[in-house]
């Protein structure tokens, strides 16, 4: 079946602008989370959405991002006021959220987002 | 809060040669851990998994991963490489599947 879809692959902006970053998850998972990844690091945590809610969202930076999931399965992630050091590839991830930490979480291709 | 170190950035090998990956983990209470591959251009691939079952863990593509706790370490092996092995592979570390915390990567290249 589907994989985890994102959208645009890139994203191109200037330093200020607002961005929206798209994500669809595998048909069926109630779990989703987006991972933030900068040149020559790991992923980063930034958010874990359980249905419509966002049961952590410990990770984010800062105020200025802001991550939904209405219907509990496309999420948007969106960032105000980008900033340069906002550039790197955004991953999401989704898993069936059977409980524990069994579950195993299946990755989109990622956004590369480049703010100029 | 828990988190991995992989020692080496890079790591090299001829093809045929054993692969050894390292990875050590750190976590309060007992972990969940992973080994994830990405090839260029392409999104994280699960390799395996540790979850409290059997200490050692076979994978796909002959990898495998040993648990030892008393070494605090997870470290990812494969007996002979192939070139298609040649990929960054993230270890990373759980303790309730929400937050998820990688190491930095380490990059294998296998030369002919």
């Amino acid at each position: 079946g589907a994989g985890v879809s994102q959208t645009p692959s890139n994203k191109v902006t200037e330093k200020g602008k607002y961005v929206e970053l798209r994500c669809d998850p595998i048909s069926g998972h109630t779990a989703l989370y987006w991972y933030r990844q900068s040149l020559g690091q790991g992923p980063e945590f930034l958010i874990y959405f359980q249905g419509t809610g966002a049961a952590d969202d410990s990770g984010l930076p800062n105020d200025r991002f802001f991550a939904v999931r209405p219907e509990g399965s496309v999420s948007t992630l969106k960032i105000q006021r980008t900033e340069r050091g906002d550039s790197a590839v955004y991953l999401c991830a989704s898993s069936l959220n059977t409980g524990g930490g069994t579950d195993t979480q299946y990755f989109g291709p990622g956004t590369r987002l480049t703010v100029l | 809060a828990q988190s991995v170190t992989q020692l080496g950035s890079h790591v090299s090998v001829s093809e045929g040669a054993l692969v050894l990956l390292r990875c050590n983990y750190s976590s309060s209470v007992p972990p969940y851990l992973f080994w994830y591959v990405q090839y260029p251009n392409q999104g994280l691939q699960l390799l395996l998994k540790y979850t409290s079952a059997a200490t050692l863990v076979k994978g796909i593509n002959g990898f495998e991963a040993e648990f030892k706790k008393s070494e605090t370490s997870f470290h990812l092996t494969k007996p002979s490489a192939h070139m298609s092995d040649a990929a960054e592979y993230f270890c990373a570390v759980t303790a309730n599947n929400n937050d998820m915390r990688f190491g930095a990567g380490t990059r294998l290249t296998v030369k002919p």
